[in-house]
């Protein structure tokens, strides 16, 4: 069965400085992984997804997150974080033969001023 | 485009009532998801459709609920008879179709069951 972990329920930071907000997944077989972005009273927005090739991918509003096979991971991180990043962050898992997106408990970023 | 969208955004109802919450996907899309969010289970998903059909349900929690997609711009999902329990944050995705990997998330319906 699949299932993905997000060790940190909550990450405060201050603004300008850099996050990583951590991912990891269990999987017997592929997966294609995805980092969601839920602002308050909102539905989830794609943040950006890995399916195959780079291991590196680059999303929306300066987020990137990089797919590591051997660590089962997939770290979402931004250099520089600003106020409106403020969120809840959720990152998911499906397999590449299911069209089952199992999700992680989130993480509640909190930027400062 | 619209995005997808849901009604009501917030339902209060007692318990025992019937729940009827509703979603309109985007146009075209060939994939609707149905999510329930609550802080103690996170982000579950309940059923989804593929052109119409429900292709697994295995997470409708149990009889009381219900879901229906009776043509490709229209899906509904019922609670009956709803419990206090059931209170949640419902979301309806879409998904242009297999072989695209994105859903898109409407605002959700915020229910209460007292």
């Amino acid at each position: 069965a699949q299932s993905v972990t997000q060790l940190d329920s909550q990450v405060p930071v201050f603004e300008e400085a850099p996050v990583e907000l951590r991912c990891n997944y269990s999987s017997s077989v592929s997966v294609y992984l995805f980092w969601y972005v839920q602002y308050p009273n909102q539905g989830l927005q794609l943040l950006l997804k890995y399916l195959s090739g780079s291991t590196l991918v680059k999303g929306i509003n300066g987020f990137e997150a990089e797919f590591n096979k051997s660590q089962t991971s997939f770290h979402l991180r931004k250099p520089s974080v600003h106020i409106s990043d403020t969120a809840e962050y959720f990152c998911a898992v499906r397999r590449t033969n299911t069209d089952k997106l199992i999700f992680g408990t989130g993480t509640r970023l909190q930027v400062f001023p | 485009d619209a995005g997808v969208i849901q009604s009501p955004r917030h339902e209060v109802t007692e318990m025992g009532q019937e729940v009827t919450l509703r979603c309109k996907p985007i146009s075209g899309h060939n994939s609707l998801f149905w999510y329930r969010q609550t802080m103690m289970r996170g982000l579950e998903l309940l059923i989804y459709f593929n052109n119409n059909v429900p292709i697994d349900d295995s997470g409708m929690p149990e009889d009381r609920f219900s879901a229906k997609m009776p043509n490709a711009s229209f899906s509904t999902l019922k609670i009956q008879p709803s419990e206090p329990r059931d209170s949640a944050v419902y979301f309806c995705a879409s998904r242009p179709g297999q072989g695209e990997e994105t859903q898109y998330f409407g605002p959700g319906t915020r229910l209460l069951v007292l």
